[in-house]
């Protein structure tokens, strides 16, 4: 069973272009969560996604960001219009069903907007 | 809101000593707990959680954690450090008053000294 799949690993964009960021869960994961890592930070909430439906998005920028889970392929995150402050790691975890599990994350992308 | 705090920002211990690294949590009902690790570049790992039943929790790498219902407390153990422990060690509850989202603390940067 492969583990929870994020590309590309390292991401290099300009500012002022857009960013997509792809995560495949583990096989039989319905939930995806993507977090976002400042260097010697924690990880931020950012969304939590099931299938064609956003859960929770209380962490999400208000502009330029948006994510999605559709039924078909990888969860994406997308920030439109980089810029500086958006250079940080991004991971995306999943689960399964369940309250009591565990969250599988993947090696994360590494945006930098140069 | 359900939260989880890590005292520490860095632990410094000698190889072969015990380690301990504290998280205490702020949930209304019953916790989820969870402790991760993260070497550099890398996604996080679980180590181990606690849903309910024993106090004493069992994990990966030989790490074990002690859950304290009236000290809302959640710290990590090893009764041996080794100085391949070296890493972030992150605790995080489940947002069981909300929307189960994973919330993690701030982290906490574990130095075994040879």
């Amino acid at each position: 069973n492969a583990g929870v799949m994020q590309n590309p690993r390292h991401l290099v964009r300009r500012r002022g272009q857009e960013a997509r960021l792809r995560c495949s869960p583990m096989k039989g994961h319905s939930h995806v969560y993507w977090y976002r890592q400042l260097p010697e930070e924690g990880l931020k909430f950012m969304v939590y996604l099931q299938k064609e439906n956003i859960i929770d998005e209380s962490g999400m920028p208000k502009e330029r960001f948006s994510a999605e889970f559709p039924k078909e392929g990888p969860s994406i995150l997308r920030i439109q219009q980089v810029v500086r402050g958006d250079s940080a790691a991004y991971f995306c975890a999943s689960s399964p069903p369940g309250f009591s599990t565990e969250a599988f994350f993947g090696q994360g992308t590494r945006l930098t907007v140069v | 809101a359900q939260s989880v705090a890590q005292p520490e920002d860095q632990v410094n211990v000698a190889e072969g000593n015990p380690l301990t690294v504290k998280c205490t949590y702020s949930v209304s009902g019953n916790p989820y707990l969870f402790w991760y690790v993260q070497y550099p570049n890398r996604g996080l790992q679980f180590l181990l959680k606690y849903i309910t039943g024993d106090n004493l929790v069992k994990g990966s790498y030989g790490f074990e954690a002690e859950f304290n219902k009236s000290q809302t407390s959640f710290h990590l153990k090893k009764p041996s450090a080794l100085v391949s422990d070296s890493a972030l060690y992150f605790c995080a509850v489940r947002d069981a008053s909300g929307t189960y989202k994973y919330i993690f603390g701030t982290g906490t940067r574990l130095k075994v000294l040879a």
